[in-house]
């Protein structure tokens, strides 16, 4: 089946630094891709729907400047975190679902941990 | 009010019992519906698909009731394996592939 794969899995950076998380579909071409932010004890919320080949569209409350999307293939989505800080750690995941297929189950990445110190 | 809401639970339920619980939503025009399953520190994986007949996968049962708006899921003799986080997923009609969440319903399965 779909597959989408995220890396990395964990990571711990430093306060101000930039942090790059990486979404593939790997058997799919998704022109649409999500990303979410979980933080624990608490439901997904989307943060973002990354657009092939377009500017990414910002959930209310999210930056843009903060938060740079780059959709920049059929299989490929990246997000930055710009100048991280400790409250941006959390638990970050993107999904995607097959072009066209609207009525189907979204496929989500393993997700990544990021812990900011 | 919530466009998803499900009952955060745990449901403490012992091994082998039978376990339910609903999700409702507010968007009368939802078109589609999901149950996921989350375990701690992991991502959501698909549990099934929610169609309008009702369906069965196993030991899972997945409800649609259209005039009350809400979705259930019903897990038959159940494993220390079904423990987790249960996501009730809708998709309204006006937002393609913007899923809407619930906030899960946590399963604790006791031996």
């Amino acid at each position: 089946g779909a597959v989408v794969s995220q890396h990395p899995s964990w990571v711990i950076c430093k306060s101000g630094t930039s942090v790059k998380i990486e979404c593939r579909s790997l058997d799919f071409q998704a022109t649409t891709m999500f990303w979410y932010r979980q933080f624990p004890k608490q439901s997904l919320m989307l943060m973002a729907t990354s657009n092939e080949g377009s500017k990414a569209t910002y959930e209310q409350g999210v930056e843009k400047d903060k938060f740079l999307i780059n959709h920049a293939s059929l299989t490929l989505s990246t997000l930055t975190v710009t100048s991280a800080h400790p409250e941006d750690s959390s638990f970050y995941i993107c999904s995607a679902r097959s072009f066209g297929q609207n009525s189907s189950p979204l496929h989500f990445g393993n997700g990544t941990r990021l812990t900011v110190t | 009010r919530k466009e998803v809401e499900q009952d955060p639970g745990p449901f403490n339920v012992p091994e082998g019992a039978t376990v339910a619980f609903n999700c409702t939503y507010s968007n009368s025009a939802s078109q589609s519906f999901f149950w996921y399953r989350q375990d701690c520190r992991k991502e959501p994986k698909l549990l099934m698909s929610v169609y309008s007949s009702g369906n069965e996968d196993g030991r899972f049962t997945a409800q649609l009731n259209r005039a009350s708006q809400y979705i259930s899921l019903l897990i038959r003799d159940s494993k220390l394996s079904d423990s987790a986080t249960y996501l009730c997923v809708v998709t309204p009609t006006d937002s393609w592939g913007k899923l809407q969440f619930g906030a899960g319903t946590q399963v604790v399965v006791t031996p």
